[in-house]
């Protein structure tokens, strides 16, 4: 497509529920974020794709939150056993990241979805 | 943690004003860019300043880059109402690896006509 598109925009769910929050970047771009951002907050990194490879994990908040990308493209965050703190925004942006052997020595220009907006009850 | 810090936290000016927003950083950087964020939807970039830069136009922006202060300015001229929206810095820690942006907690510019 011609931006990063998220689904769903908008999930209401109930604690202790599972959700699956999906990403799909632009196409060509290797390397996929995701952040999360609560009620006039700024970003939360999460987590940092490069490939089906996440070099960083770091900003996962517990072992509840878990993300995948399959086939370069479509990443997946999976937020298990809902609570309410885990209620925000989540944003997903892309890059054009790593090409082939061309080392990567700088995090350019990252394009965001419209993000999916998480009200856990 | 946060690694760019915007100031102020809040901007309220008339249209025709200039806004300036100040973004503090705490590591080395490859690059310091800034975003712009609409209520209720996603960032969009607005201008990339890389760590051997110290000022770069586009259009109505200018930012500028301290490297040795780990300080970045951007200023707006000549304000519409349309930019009301919150601007974010964000920077990379540096790494040759490639990293994450680690993203400030933005300034919020309302501009009134």
């Amino acid at each position: 497509g011609a931006g990063v598109s998220q689904s769903p925009s908008n999930k209401v769910t109930e604690k202790g529920k599972d959700v699956e929050l999906r990403c799909d970047p632009i196409s060509g771009h290797t390397a996929l974020y995701w952040y999360r951002q609560s009620l006039g907050q700024g970003l939360e990194f999460l987590i940092y794709f490069q490939g089906n490879s996440a070099p960083d994990k770091s900003g996962l908040p517990s072992d509840r939150f878990s993300a995948e990308r399959t086939g370069g493209s479509v990443s997946t965050l999976t937020i298990q056993r809902t609570q309410q703190e885990d209620s925000a925004v989540y944003l997903c942006a892309s890059s054009l990241g790593r090409r082939g052997r061309i080392p990567f020595t700088n995090t350019g220009e990252l394009f965001f979805g419209e993000g999916s907006r998480l009200t856990v009850l | 943690s946060q690694q760019g810090e915007e100031d102020p936290q809040a901007l309220s000016i008339q249209e025709g004003e200039n806004a300036t927003m100040n973004c503090s950083y705490k590591t080395s950087i490859n690059n310091l860019q800034w975003y712009r964020q609409n209520s209720g939807r996603g960032l969009v970039h607005l201008i990339l300043i890389r760590s051997n830069e110290r000022e770069k136009h586009s259009g109505r922006l200018r930012v500028t880059l301290d490297t040795s202060k780990k300080s970045s300015s951007l200023l707006i001229t000549a304000s519409r109402a349309a930019d009301t929206a919150s601007y974010f810095c964000a920077t990379d820690a540096g790494s040759t690896a490639g990293t994450a942006l680690i993203f400030g907690k933005g300034t919020t510019l309302s501009v009134s006509s």
